[in-house]
């Protein structure tokens, strides 16, 4: 049920751009995505709830393909704060009719000046 | 206020010890939940609370103990504890989609 990101990490020189990809085996109804810098807590990026979707966060933004149970995080001229890992999550029915977040397996990112 | 706070930042406890976990916020998000985080891997689910009430609980040992006194606080309490249960513990909070993390307990088990 878990998410696989790929790459599983990447380092890239400031300014230069990336894409994380997420896929899952199953349906995708929405997409999280999240990053963690080392030792500290993850921190929300942006939700993607449909199909076709495609957000934006300064120059950070995403799209969602539902029919293909994939989304992709796009960092565009990336900065140094940008290094962390990057955590994608779907969302899952549990047995109690609640929705749980899985998150993916995670990708790690350093950029370097 | 827009954070979510967890005590102690660091804990250190013996197989026998009994210790707690807690966590606030006061954004009025009625979700709230206990994650795993072990080095290098993803948060893992252990509890989500909602409106007060235990919602999900993801077949975690009994050793883990959760409690939500109200809308604002959740503690998880610790007992026999093993040493692999040293980990990262994160509390989030929130209103139906985005999670809001606080900075975690790190717990070491000795």
């Amino acid at each position: 049920q878990q998410p696989v990101q790929s790459p599983q990490a990447v380092i890239l020189r400031e300014g230069e751009d990336a894409v994380i990809n997420c896929s899952s085996s199953k349906a995708l109804y929405s997409v999280h995505w999240y990053r963690q810098k080392h030792g500290e807590a993850p921190v929300f990026l942006m939700i993607l709830l449909k199909g076709g979707e495609q957000k934006g966060h300064e120059k950070i933004s995403a799209s969602f393909n539902e029919k293909k149970q994939q989304s992709s995080l796009y960092l565009t001229a990336s900065q140094l704060s940008y290094s962390g890992t990057y955590f994608c999550g779907t969302e899952i029915g549990g047995n109690t009719g609640f929705q749980k977040l899985v998150f993916g397996t995670g990708t790690r990112l350093l950029v370097s000046p | 206020d827009t954070e979510v706070t967890q005590t102690p930042k660091h804990l250190v406890m013996g197989m026998t010890n009994k210790k707690s976990l807690k966590c606030e916020q006061h954004m009025g998000h009625r979700a709230m939940y206990w994650y795993k985080q072990k080095a290098k891997k993803p948060p893992e689910l252990m509890f989500v609370y909602s409106y007060e009430k235990l919602s999900i609980n993801e077949s975690v040992p009994s050793r883990f103990s959760p409690e939500c006194p109200n809308s604002s606080l959740l503690n998880l309490h610790l007992h026999a504890l093993q040493p692999e249960d040293s980990a990262l513990y994160l509390c989030a909070s929130s209103l139906g989609q985005a999670e809001y993390f606080g900075p975690g307990t790190r717990l070491t088990v000795l």
